[in-house]
């Protein structure tokens, strides 16, 4: 079996900061994915990434930016935070048709 | 994505009785995914059902799929209180193209 790990589990931010977001998995997946999800909605997808160094944009990527410089782990960035913004951030890896999901980071901005 | 927008469908029934949540898709799909999400974790694959199958069951839970008209369903026989989760259905098409689209969610509430 693996495990996907996602850090920080909770995550305060301040308006227009930089916040960064980190992914690791060690089922050895080649891709990787980053949702967003807001309270009471489904999952949008900002990010994905079918090997290491490659970067897909997903239809919520405006304001956000990725990075995967190994194939273990993907990297999320928020590049300017929102007032009150909250949503829970997901980050998946695939095998085969099926995604793996790890337990999400819930962002928070003051 | 469309559906990642719109609020959640609201379902609440009485433990022990039977639930079908639907999906309807818009574009080509050759696999429809039915996810779990439980509170406070990440979805997680409960069955999957394939253009060439019309049906698919899996214990207590029975997809079909109907690709004339785009859509899936998700039955749960006998529902228990354990079964309360949000459902999404999700489409990919396949091949060398890794994007897969989840749909309108459902929040089902099984009450004893």
């Amino acid at each position: 079996g693996g495990i996907i790990t996602q850090t920080p589990k909770f995550l305060i931010g301040q308006e227009g900061q930089k916040l960064t977001l980190k992914c690791q998995q060690n089922f050895n997946h080649d891709t990787m994915y980053w949702y967003r999800q807001d309270s009471g909605k489904g999952l949008r997808l900002i990010y994905y990434s079918i090997t290491e160094n490659d970067l897909q944009k997903g239809d919520l990527s405006e304001g956000y930016d990725a990075s995967r410089e190994k194939k273990s782990s993907f990297s999320l960035t928020v590049t300017s935070a929102q007032k009150n913004e909250m949503a829970v951030f997901l980050c998946a890896s695939k095998r085969g048709r099926e995604q793996y999901f790890g337990p999400g980071t819930r962002l928070t901005v003051l | 994505s469309q559906w990642g927008e719109e609020n959640l469908q609201a379902l609440s029934i009485q433990e022990g009785e039977d639930v079908t949540m639907n999906c309807s898709y818009k574009t080509y799909t050759t696999v429809v995914h039915w996810y779990r999400q439980d509170s406070g974790r990440g979805p997680a694959l409960i069955i999957l059902i394939r253009s060439n199958e019309r049906e698919k069951r899996s214990g207590r839970l029975r997809a079909t799929l109907d690709t004339s008209s785009q859509s899936s369903s998700l039955s749960i026989t006998a529902a228990q209180c354990e079964d309360t989760a949000v459902y999404f259905c999700a489409t990919d098409v396949g091949g060398s193209n890794a994007k897969l689209t989840f749909g309108k969610g459902t929040k089902l509430s099984v009450k004893s």
